[in-house]
């Protein structure tokens, strides 16, 4: 059974058009992950939560914001996507304990900006 | 800055050849060590993992990795290759002082029967 689904798997959107990608996980988690992986780069940290703690890393542009309103469920919203934006889009959650790093990874969202 | 470089961007092997994949990171402190494996049209999974103790790790599948802190590397490797095998092979590393996974740019794997 998938622990860490995301919606939509595959997303159109216009240039400019606000997106909203969502992840929720069955693990109970308390730490949540968002990595942009554009074609054949290293997936790279947007942002993450411990918790409801929100820690943006310094380089994430303002484009992208996300929401977390309880433990399951994590949002990322790209407010005004440009061609740039398009890639694959991974949520992923581990249990914060002594700095294992395990990550369980979603199947990603493709996102596709015209 | 901290990087996981990944020497091969694309293998191509025959079945029954042996594999090595390697990696290398720059930090200069404790790190945990991670390869991921992401199947065609799957989710990144975890292949193995080192965080202390014997360098040599096993994983699933019959894939190992060895640690050599002098070298800063984290190699992978597999006596022989199977078809199935193909997919994308991710190193990562966390930084002992942070929770944050940091990618290599991936290899492809490319396996023919």
């Amino acid at each position: 059974d998938a622990m860490v689904i995301q919606n939509p798997r595959y997303q159109v959107t216009q240039f400019g058009k606000p997106v909203t990608l969502s992840c929720s996980q069955t693990l109970n988690h308390n730490v949540m992950y968002w990595y942009q992986q554009k074609s054949s780069q290293a997936p790279k940290l947007l942002f993450h939560y411990y918790d409801k703690d929100f820690n943006n890393e310094a380089d994430t542009p303002d484009n992208f914001q996300s929401r977390r309103p309880n433990t399951s469920f994590c949002f990322l919203d790209i407010r005004s996507p440009g061609l740039g934006d398009a890639a694959m889009y991974l949520c992923a959650t581990s249990i914060y304990a002594g700095n294992t790093g395990e990550l369980f990874f979603g199947e990603g969202s493709r996102l596709t900006v015209l | 800055a901290q990087s996981v470089s990944q020497h091969n961007h694309h293998v191509i092997l025959s079945e029954a050849a042996s594999l090595e994949l390697g990696c290398n990171y720059s930090y200069g402190g404790t790190v945990n060590l991670f390869w991921y494996v992401q199947y065609p049209g799957q989710h990144l999974q975890l292949l193995l993992k080192y965080f202390s103790g014997d360098p040599l790790v096993k994983g699933i599948k019959g894939f190992e990795a060895e640690f050599i802190k002098s070298k800063f590397s984290f190699n992978l490797r597999k006596p022989s290759v199977q078809w199935s095998d193909t997919a994308e092979y991710f190193c990562a590393v966390t930084p002992r002082d942070t929770d944050k996974l940091i990618f290599g740019t991936g290899t492809r794997l490319q396996v023919f029967p």
